[in-house]
């Protein structure tokens, strides 16, 4: 099946300061793009969906100033988390859609706030 | 608004059995239907998916039904084996968005 790499699988920051994930499409070329949040032991959490070269469209209760999302070509979608806070510590899960209807999901960054 | 329930939190079944994990789903604009693996720490892994012109599609030993006068669907695994111990999620799209249950996590005991 198609591959969707994420970058990087785990990272620490500190409070405040700003980190960026990065999700590619490896082998096909995705008009969309979504990232997922998930919590220990719940669900996925879908926050925003991005079309390539427009803007993203976020899910309510997610806030688009804190979780920039930039999908600039068709292989690559970052999500930059903003002003980090410990309660932004998760587990984030990108995923790509090309022409096929199954949504691809990349391996997830673990994302820890001290 | 949880549009795909997965009633069923943990599931736990004999090797060599059937294992069933079930979802129901609230919106009946949703006309594709998907399940996912997931092992802890990794990203979901597509499994099997129907359309809402279906009610069965087989892929070796998983079978998804979906009933739509009932709005739902369910995973058959047979026969359940202890590699397939993991959390599964079904998914419901339509309109462009996906939607995930909670999941069900599975354990296949040898």
């Amino acid at each position: 099946g198609a591959v969707v790499s994420q970058h990087p699988s785990w990272v620490i920051c500190k409070s405040g300061t700003s980190v960026k994930i990065e999700c590619r499409s490896l082998d096909f070329q995705a008009t969309t793009m979504f990232w997922y949040r998930q919590f220990p032991k719940q669900s996925l959490m879908l926050m925003a969906t991005s079309n390539e070269g427009s803007k993203a469209t976020y899910e309510q209760g997610v806030e688009k100033d804190k979780f920039l999302i930039n999908h600039a070509s068709l292989t690559l979608s970052t999500l930059t988390v903003t002003s980090a806070h410990p309660e932004d510590s998760s587990f984030y899960i990108c995923s790509a859609r090309g022409a096929v209807y199954e949504q691809y999901f990349g391996p997830g960054t673990r994302l820890t706030v001290t | 608004d949880q549009q795909v329930k997965q009633n069923s939190p943990s599931l736990s079944v004999q090797e060599g059995r059937i294992s069933i994990l079930n979802c129901d789903y609230t919106n009946s604009m949703f006309d594709y239907f998907l399940w996912y693996k997931k092992y802890p720490a990794e990203g979901p892994t597509f499994l099997i998916s129907i359309s809402s012109i279906k009610d069965k599609n087989e892929d070796g030993r998983f079978t998804v039904f979906l009933n739509k006068s009932a709005k739902h669907l369910s995973l058959h695994i047979v026969p359940s084996q202890p590699g397939d111990s993991a959390v599964y999620f079904c998914a419901a799209s339509g309109e462009g968005d996906m939607r995930f249950g909670a999941g069900t996590r599975l354990t296949v005991k040898p």
